[in-house]
């Protein structure tokens, strides 16, 4: 069975841009949650998504969204982009009532 | 609410050591709880976890932690490192199943020959 994919691996934007990352869960998972990891604050929870629905999010700001689409795959958006938005954006898909989460490559944004 | 303690940033062995890496943790519920490994690179894989049941938990390449209740602590260990198990170690916590995952701050290990 695939693991889950992230794309894409890189980015580079500058200050003021919004960026779309896509991640694809495990085939025949529900649930999407999105971590993002920098050097400083470490892991933090962004969000998680279930049957297309948030319920579950952490505490960044409004310009951090997400959505889930029908076969589960999932997008997570930054607008206004901000120095301090350069991290490792991860995510990871678990079946939904289970307890373990899988976690895709990741994608490193870089912001300029 | 829950929250990871991983003491230190650093841990350094030799080849054929034993590994330990600390884990303490703060939970207002039973917890559920995971050691995940992230090599330079990549994403978090996963070592082990707890859920219920038998508090030592055996995982993948040859680790193991044990749930302690009482000590509220999840230590991870391994009787003989190996150069490729140099990689950063990160224990995480949630309050139910399927819940979010609070991480510590991770642990680097360095294996020397």
């Amino acid at each position: 069975k695939a693991g889950v994919t992230q794309t894409p691996r890189y980015l580079i934007k500058t200050r003021g841009q919004q960026v779309t990352l896509s991640c694809s869960p495990i085939s025949g998972h529900r649930s999407v949650s999105w971590y993002q990891q920098t050097p400083g604050q470490g892991l933090q929870f962004l969000f998680e998504y279930f049957s297309e629905t948030q319920r579950n999010k952490g505490n960044f700001p409004g310009r951090f969204s997400g959505r889930q689409f029908s076969n589960s795959r999932s997008e997570m958006n930054v607008s206004t982009l901000e120095l301090g938005d350069s991290a490792l954006y991860l995510c990871a898909s678990s079946f939904g009532g289970e307890d373990t989460q899988y976690f895709g490559p990741g994608t490193r944004l870089t912001v300029l | 609410a829950q929250s990871v303690t991983q003491l230190g940033s650093h841990v350094s062995v030799s080849e054929g050591a034993l590994v330990l890496l600390r884990c303490n943790y703060s939970s207002s519920v039973p917890p559920y709880l995971f050691w995940y490994v992230q090599y330079p690179n990549q994403g978090l894989q996963l070592l082990l976890k707890y859920t219920t049941g038998a508090t030592l938990v055996k995982g993948i390449n040859g680790f193991e932690a044990e749930f302690k209740k009482s000590e509220t602590s999840f230590h991870l260990t391994k009787p003989s490192a190996h150069m490729s198990d140099a990689a950063e170690y990160f224990c995480a916590v949630s309050g139910a199943p399927n819940s979010k995952l609070t991480f510590g701050k991770g642990i680097t290990l360095s294996v020397r020959p």
